[in-house]
């Protein structure tokens, strides 16, 4: 059974960082791209981050540029996002999802709320 | 960018209902790459439906999509209690990948 479970998420205030986790399990996790997806409260999924299988030319929506890097850790079969510069127009569920021919598995989230 | 607008945003029914969902695009997509997605709180959103009207594993067959083009449909037949949750729809023809913003179903 594919299983992606994500962690690291909270109450950060703005300029804050944080760090986000995603475990994988039941699946070949070195053989798919792998992407974060963030959900705003009331708003539709938005595509955050992708990453390719051995983690080169990772691409990011324009409004995290610069601010936000997604890696991977194939050993460990971990993804993660490192989200600095935070403002409150970060504050979303963000999820794990696996990249196959399309967004196929998602993790249960964990909320990054960014608040003072 | 393709910009996926869902209809309605809140379709209140009740159990063993019919119930329809649009998904409209801004632009043609042409492979069919549309899915639909069901997300409850504080779970994992579950892929229903590929390529339009394929039915992911697992997927009862009381789902099913149709549709072409820029107009999309998800139809649930009879409505189950599980089946009161949040579906949004999602294409992956072109990059970003883009979502709806969702269709909440709620019992009458």
């Amino acid at each position: 059974e594919v299983q992606l479970v994500e962690s690291g998420g909270g109450l950060v205030q703005p300029g804050g960082s944080l760090r986000l986790s995603c475990e994988a399990s039941g699946f070949s996790f070195s053989d798919f791209w792998m992407s974060w997806v963030r959900q705003a409260p009331g708003k539709g999924p938005e595509w955050v981050a992708n990453i390719n299988q051995d983690g080169s030319g990772p691409y990011y929506v324009d409004s995290v540029k610069g601010r936000f890097t997604i890696s991977r850790d194939n050993a460990r079969k971990s993804l993660y996002l490192q989200m600095s510069s935070l403002g409150v127009e970060d504050t979303a569920v963000y999820y794990c999802a696996r990249r196959g021919n399309l967004y196929d598995y998602w993790g249960q989230g964990t909320l990054v709320t960014v608040s003072s | 960018e393709i910009v996926l607008t869902q209809s309605p945003g809140t379709l209140s029914l009740s159990p063993g209902e019919r119930a329809t969902l649009s998904c409209r695009a801004s632009h043609t997509i042409s492979s069919n790459s549309l899915a639909w997605h069901q997300q409850k709180r504080g779970q994992a959103p579950r892929l229903l439906i590929y390529d339009a009207s394929s039915r992911a594993t697992g997927i009862p067959d009381r789902f099913s999509g149709s549709g072409s083009g820029t107009e999309f449909t998800l139809t649930i037949s009879r409505l189950e209690p599980e089946d009161f949750a949040l579906y949004f729809c999602h294409q992956y023809e072109t990059s970003p990948w883009t979502f709806g913003q969702g269709t909440k179903v709620e019992i009458k």
